[in-house]
């Protein structure tokens, strides 16, 4: 079973606007971790922000912020003021526990997001 | 603040040959890990070390091999190269101890490219 799942392929959005980038997760575990990291044409992998399961607070990082709702285990990532340089494509990715406490990232397909002026 | 570093971050090889990529990651990390990400894939989980030894094992071929090091840093030793193999390869790191230890953060990555 898939266990990110991103169902944006592509998205568009004006300059200056905000926007949301979906994501739902699949899992057992009591204690995970949700990422989103951008991947910029040069391909490097840019983490952006982090929410613990156990985390009541939505996690924030300047203007991207993670709307967590646990009990449809979704973990949309929200842009705030889209600037050119956020065209890109954007991994959600969850950290599972794994016997021993060792944990590993599963990543979604991504989201291309392209920002026009 | 130090970053995952990866060498080389190009290489190309031709079918057949042997490839080494190196990863240090962040001090004082105890977790590295390698993924591979095929063009217009997303990245695919290969192998995990923790303090050293192996933790977690992906989809990662019998054609490939990594280690850790007494240093930390890790290698990916990927041998009789196909074409398929041509893609990035990030190795990430994180510390599992420790209230830091939720992020995971990646390397710049390294283009392989096999012709």
């Amino acid at each position: 079973a898939q266990k990110i799942t991103q169902t944006q392929p592509g998205m568009f959005v004006q300059e200056k606007e905000a926007v949301t980038l979906d994501c739902t997760y699949d899992t057992s575990d009591q204690s995970y971790g949700l990422f989103w990291y951008k991947q910029p044409s040069s391909g490097e992998m840019i983490f952006l922000i982090y929410q613990g399961s156990y985390d009541e607070q939505n996690a924030t990082e300047g203007r991207y912020s993670l709307n967590f709702q646990k009990a449809r285990k979704s973990a949309n990532l929200v842009i705030s003021a889209s600037q050119l340089g956020d065209s890109a494509m954007y991994f959600c990715a969850m950290r599972d526990a794994l016997g021993g406490g060792y944990q590993k990232v599963t990543f979604g397909i991504g989201t291309k997001l392209q920002v026009i002026p | 603040a130090a970053g995952v570093i990866q060498s080389p971050r190009h290489l190309i090889k031709e079918k057949r040959e042997t490839a080494t990529l190196k990863c240090y990651p962040i001090p004082r990390h105890d977790t590295v890990y390698w993924y591979q990400q095929g063009p217009g894939q997303d990245p695919q989980f290969l192998i995990s070390f923790y303090e050293k030894m192996q933790s977690d094992k992906g989809s990662i071929p019998d054609r490939f091999s990594a280690q850790q090091f007494s240093d930390y840093h890790s290698e990916l030793n990927m041998s009789s190269l196909e074409l398929g193999d041509s893609a990035l390869y990030f190795c990430a790191s994180s510390l599992l101890r420790g209230n830091s230890g939720n992020t995971i953060y990646f390397g710049e990555g390294s283009w392989l490219t096999v012709v």
